[in-house]
């Protein structure tokens, strides 16, 4: 494809459900990010995928959080249980193979609890 | 956490003026690069220094970087009102995975 595609675009759902955000990398980037971005934290790294393993999980901020990548591909983050809390915009991003290349950025997905 | 801080928060300036944004940050860094972000969405790559380089250019973009003194600067020359944006610093702390460490970024507003 021609860049980073995530969906949804926009999600809102209600406290204490389970909400899947999807990313497509670039075809052939073996490096995949997820990052958010909210008002009072700014944008902050979530995990880090090297083809389906997740050298770095550090970010993600509670064990309500999950992600996982297939075929070294398309990746999904899980959110259970949501809180307000968790309301941001949620961006992919992927790069071609080393740590320290050039990311390039989905569109995110903008995620509403209410 | 945040590595960086970019200075200033918000800047205004008229189209054809120049635009400098400061970035520093506190750790020893693989490289730094500059993001572009319009309306709070996907964020757009300008440009990428590494540790052992001190200066870049891209088009209307130069990017300075000071090691010593944990610091890079942005700036866009002849600006258009279309560089209306935000802008963001991000490091890859040396030794990491790779992930980017954002600054709060710095609001440009370029009136015609």
């Amino acid at each position: 494809g021609a860049g980073v595609s995530q969906s949804p675009s926009n999600k809102v759902t209600e406290k204490g459900k389970d909400v899947e955000l999807r990313c497509d990398p670039i075809s052939g980037h073996t490096a995949l990010y997820w990052y958010r971005q909210s008002l009072g934290q700014g944008l902050e790294f979530l995990i880090y995928f090297q083809g389906n393993s997740a050298p770095d999980k550090s970010g993600l901020p509670s064990d309500r959080f999950s992600a996982e990548r297939t075929g070294g591909s398309v990746s999904t983050l899980t959110i259970q249980r949501t809180q307000q809390e968790d309301s941001a915009v949620y961006l992919c991003a992927s790069s071609l193979d080393a740590p320290g290349d050039t990311q390039y950025f989905g569109p995110g997905t903008r995620l509403t609890v209410l | 956490s945040q590595q960086g801080e970019e200075d200033p928060q918000a800047l205004s300036i008229q189209e054809g003026e120049n635009a400098t944004m400061n970035c520093s940050y506190k750790t020893s860094i693989n490289n730094l690069q500059w993001y572009r972000q319009n309306s709070g969405r996907g964020l757009v790559h300008l440009i990428l220094i590494r540790s052992n380089e001190r200066e870049k250019h891209s088009g209307r973009l130069r990017v300075t970087l000071d090691t010593s003194k944990k610091s890079s600067s942005l700036l866009i020359t002849a600006s258009r009102a279309a560089d209306t944006a935000s802008y963001f610093c991000a490091t890859v702390v040396r030794g990491s995975q790779g992930n980017l460490i954002f600054g709060k970024g710095t609001k440009l507003s370029v009136k015609p």
